[in-house]
């Protein structure tokens, strides 16, 4: 079955512990990124990849990292989580800018 | 100015109902237009993309004007199962970022 998957899906964690997300999609597509989505502002893009070893930066990277080592893995870093990282994460993957996204379930995330 | 616009609703309506959602856009550089679906906090799933013609899937009709910048969504015959959160969806013709809109909520009553 072509998917995303995305774990863990709800973590609640402390100011400053670090913590991956890792995000995994089947399909073989090239463009990955990493989006949040809070309430009133909507999903918001963090992170993107263009293909193993591309990334770029989104409109709020600031706090976050990532990888892309391998095409079907792009792992979500943060390094020393805050309480304004709180939010719900989704990761998607698509064969090319102008195709469907195809969201993982999303990971809830709560930093203490 | 935020990249994507929409009115968030909600837009309560009965089934058999014709709804329509407009979405405006405000970098006219923007290259590819999308409506996404989401169901209560789930993952967002394509509805349908928007091309300069228009197009039709079934009920749902996407319109594109380029010139007033806003794209738009028109849902014929609702039904029940359309209650959802509609998601607009831009990517500018330079880089190879995605904008979303905030959404907005439809609710399809018996």
């Amino acid at each position: 079955e072509a998917q995303v998957t995305q774990n863990p899906r709800y973590l609640i964690t402390v100011t400053g512990k670090k913590l991956t997300v890792t995000c995994s999609q089947n399909m073989n597509h090239e463009y990955m990124s990493w989006y949040r989505q809070d309430p009133g502002l909507g999903l918001r893009q963090i992170y993107y990849s263009m293909n193993v070893e591309v990334t770029d930066k989104g409109d709020v990277p600031e706090g976050y990292k990532v990888s892309r080592k391998e095409k079907r893995n792009f792992p979500l870093i943060l390094e020393s989580p805050s309480p304004n990282q709180t939010s719900l994460y989704f990761c998607a993957s698509s064969i090319g800018l102008n195709y469907e996204q195809y969201f993982g379930p999303g990971t809830r995330l709560t930093v203490t | 100015r935020k990249e994507v616009e929409q009115d968030p609703g909600p837009f309560n309506v009965p089934e058999g109902a014709t709804v329509a959602f407009n979405c405006t856009y405000s970098n006219s550089a923007s290259q590819s237009f999308f409506w996404y679906r989401q169901d209560c906090r789930k993952e967002p799933k394509l509805l349908m993309s928007v091309y300069s013609s228009g197009n039709e899937d079934g009920r749902f009709t996407a319109q594109l004007n380029r010139a007033s910048q806003y794209i738009s969504l028109l849902i014929r015959d609702s039904k029940l199962s359309d209650s959802a959160t509609y998601l607009c969806v831009v990517r500018r013709v330079t880089g190879n970022q995605f904008y979303f809109g905030t959404g907005t909520s439809l609710t399809v009553i018996p």
